[in-house]
């Protein structure tokens, strides 16, 4: 199992520009999430979804879209990033059901908003 | 809400203990652990889910105390390999799925 791939690792954006960060997972989780990463302030939920077709708001969802088409993607799309999007973005995946509740983290996205 | 986590930092020598400590405003379903290596990803201890209860992950303990709405780290005998930026996420219900993670507490272990 690959676990939770995101792409691109790395990418530089001009203000205004457009985007989307992909996120997939092999392991038929049924939640996925999109977290940005920011120095002292922790992880900070920005979508999230329980299941295809399904996605709600988190805490920091502002200039950010979602989409869940499949059980396997949850692209996070920015429609005209603005330089506070600079951050490292990772992507999470758990089973909604069953104590574990293990969250598993891709391996980020370091976006840089110029 | 994010949680609030405390100490921000903390440096040890080898073989010493340290207690990380995570407490929210609201009631807690569920106390989620991590740990984050600097350029990594975030690698999940444990997670505790009932009142009172505690947890192992070999020299790395936890507990959670429902009523007051905190969980504590301990790390015991510190190892080289602790070092790293803990996280804590909590949870409000049952399948909430809006987890909120603190600012986290940066270890540092030093030979």
């Amino acid at each position: 199992n690959a676990g939770v791939t995101q792409t691109p690792k790395f990418q530089v954006l001009k203000t205004g520009q457009s985007m989307t960060l992909q996120c997939a997972q092999d392991m038929n989780h049924e939640y996925m999430s999109w977290y940005r990463q920011d120095p002292g302030m922790g992880l900070r939920l920005i979508h999230y979804s329980v299941g295809a077709g399904i996605t709600d708001q988190g805490e920091v969802p502002n200039g950010y879209n979602v989409s869940r088409s499949t059980t396997e993607d949850f692209p996070l799309r920015l429609l005209s990033a603005a330089p506070s999007q600079t951050s490292v973005y990772f992507c999470a995946s758990r089973h909604t059901s069953g104590d574990t509740g293990e969250l598993f983290f891709g391996e980020g996205s370091r976006l840089t908003v110029l | 809400q994010q949680p609030v986590q405390s100490p921000q930092a903390v440096i040890l020598r080898e073989g010493e203990d340290a207690v990380i400590n995570c407490s929210s405003s609201k009631a807690l379903y569920s106390v989620h652990w991590y740990r984050q290596k600097h350029g990594e990803a975030p690698v999940f201890l444990m997670i505790l889910l009932k009142g009172g209860e505690q947890k192992g992950h070999e020299k790395i303990s936890a507990s959670f105390n429902e009523k007051k709405q905190q969980s504590s780290l301990y790390l015991t005998a510190s190892q080289l390999s602790y070092s790293g930026t803990y996280f804590c996420g909590t949870e409000n219900g049952y399948n909430n799925n809006d987890m909120r993670f603190g600012a986290g507490t940066r270890l540092t272990v030093k030979p």
